[in-house]
This record gives C-alpha cells, sequence and structure tokens, in this order.
C-alpha cells in the first residue's frame, strides 16, 4: 500500500458542485499539505497542517477549504467548483523536527486529476 | 521575480551526454534545497537534497551557491530513464531560521534523453 493515499484519483463534475479530495498517511508526520499543479505554473501551495489543531492558508487558498480530521487524514473540499479549479492536486506529507534530520522532504500521494466543466 | 525560477527546456540529449540545469531562487533567507524527479503523470519524487558544499549521488551532482542564490544539477552519462520534469525545490525560514515547513517549486525543466 502507498505510504500517501489520495481518493478519488480522476473526478469529473460540473460547475458549482461541491467536491471533497481525501488524503490518509501511513508515514506517521505531523504535515501535511495540498498542492495544485498546473502546466507552465509548477505546483502551488494552498493549504497546509503541522497538526490537527493547525491549519494554515497557502498561496492559492481561495474557493478551497481542509479538515484535518486525524493525525493521518488532510481532505481538500471545493464547495462551488469552478472550470479554473481544474487540475492535477497533490497531496503531501513530510516530518517535523530538524533540517539536518530530513524534515521538509515531501512524500507525495499520487495525485488527483480533478476536471470542472 | 518569481521566487524560483528554471528554465523549463525541453532540453533533448543523446543518451550519454552530461547536461546540467539551473535554478536561481529570491529569498536570500532560504535554507533548504532540493532537486525533484517527476515522471508524466506522476507524482513528483525527491531526488536528492542540495547541500552547501555540493554533493554527489552517482550520475548526479548537486551545486549551491548562496552568495548568486543559484542551484545546479549535473547529469552525466545520461540513459533514457533520465527522461522527466525535474524541480527545482526552494524552502522558506522565518527571521529566526526555523523552518517554515513551506516548499516553493519551480516550474520545471523537462529533459528528454534519445537513443
Amino acid at each position: 500500500d502507498a505510504d500517501v493515499t489520495q481518493t478519488p484519483r480522476n473526478r469529473i463534475t460540473k460547475t458549482g458542485k461541491r467536491i471533497m479530495l481525501e488524503c490518509s498517511q501511513t508515514k506517521g508526520h505531523d504535515r501535511m499539505y495540498w498542492y495544485r499543479q498546473d502546466p507552465g505554473l509548477g505546483l502551488r501551495l494552498i493549504y497546509y497542517s503541522f497538526d490537527v489543531k493547525d491549519i494554515n492558508k497557502g498561496e492559492i487558498s481561495d474557493g478551497y477549504s481542509v479538515s484535518r480530521q486525524a493525525q493521518a487524514k488532510f481532505s481538500l473540499s471545493l464547495e462551488s467548483a469552478i472550470p479554473n479549479q481544474t487540475a492535477l492536486y497533490f497531496c503531501a506529507t513530510s516530518d517535523s523536527g530538524r533540517e539536518s534530520a530530513g524534515a521538509n522532504v515531501l512524500t507525495f500521494g499520487a495525485g488527483s486529476r480533478l476536471t470542472v466543466l | 521575480r518569481k521566487e524560483v525560477e528554471q528554465d523549463p527546456g525541453p532540453f533533448n540529449v543523446p543518451e550519454g551526454a552530461t547536461v546540467a540545469f539551473n535554478c536561481t531562487y529570491s529569498n536570500s533567507a532560504s535554507q533548504s534545497f532540493f532537486w525533484y524527479r517527476q515522471d508524466c503523470r506522476k507524482e513528483p519524487k525527491l531526488l536528492m537534497s542540495v547541500y552547501s558544499s555540493g554533493n554527489e549521488d552517482g550520475r548526479f551532482t548537486a551545486q549551491l551557491n548562496r552568495a548568486s542564490q543559484y542551484i545546479s544539477l549535473l547529469i552525466r552519462d545520461s540513459k533514457l530513464s533520465d527522461s522527466a520534469t525535474y524541480l527545482c525545490v526552494v524552502n522558506k525560514a522565518n527571521a529566526g531560521g526555523t523552518s517554515y515547513g513551506k516548499l516553493t517549486f519551480g516550474q520545471g525543466t523537462i529533459l528528454t534523453v534519445h537513443p
């Protein structure tokens, strides 16, 4: 089984629908992230969480919300999907602690491809 | 100016060639640097961290120049399996030098190695 599992892997939906992307991890990491990837723009951070009680906005959080249900689970919601949210979404985890101990090395899920019509 | 900039390529090289990728970053407070590799339609995976003194892992060599805010990746004796997108990644640190844990990704450099 993958260390970081994302569901669904592919989703096609219509404008205005509510969508939830789920992420679960078996790494035991404290930190979890949601990124989106668009051609030519690279990966951009949507939200991140350093522990269950800590949620932070990334650089492109508008139109998204997140929930950290447990240390191992971090879900991303689009309350009312719009076409420009069509993208490949990645969940990632990292350990906390010192740089020298490997903190900030991200482990990614396989991605969730979302198409909003 | 983008926080992390890479030449998007594509770089098309024959097997056995040596190829170098460059990356510049704008935040002088950045403390951790990485190269990730992403295969088509797959998730990014860590290729190597970049250390101040430079480091090597087999055919791959990474260099960091803090004064110029510049990172490089050198691939020697290219293989067909090296074809991928290479992402330059930089973290941010706060004023106290503690890592935010937030990474900024370059847009990636596409490498195609042909027979």
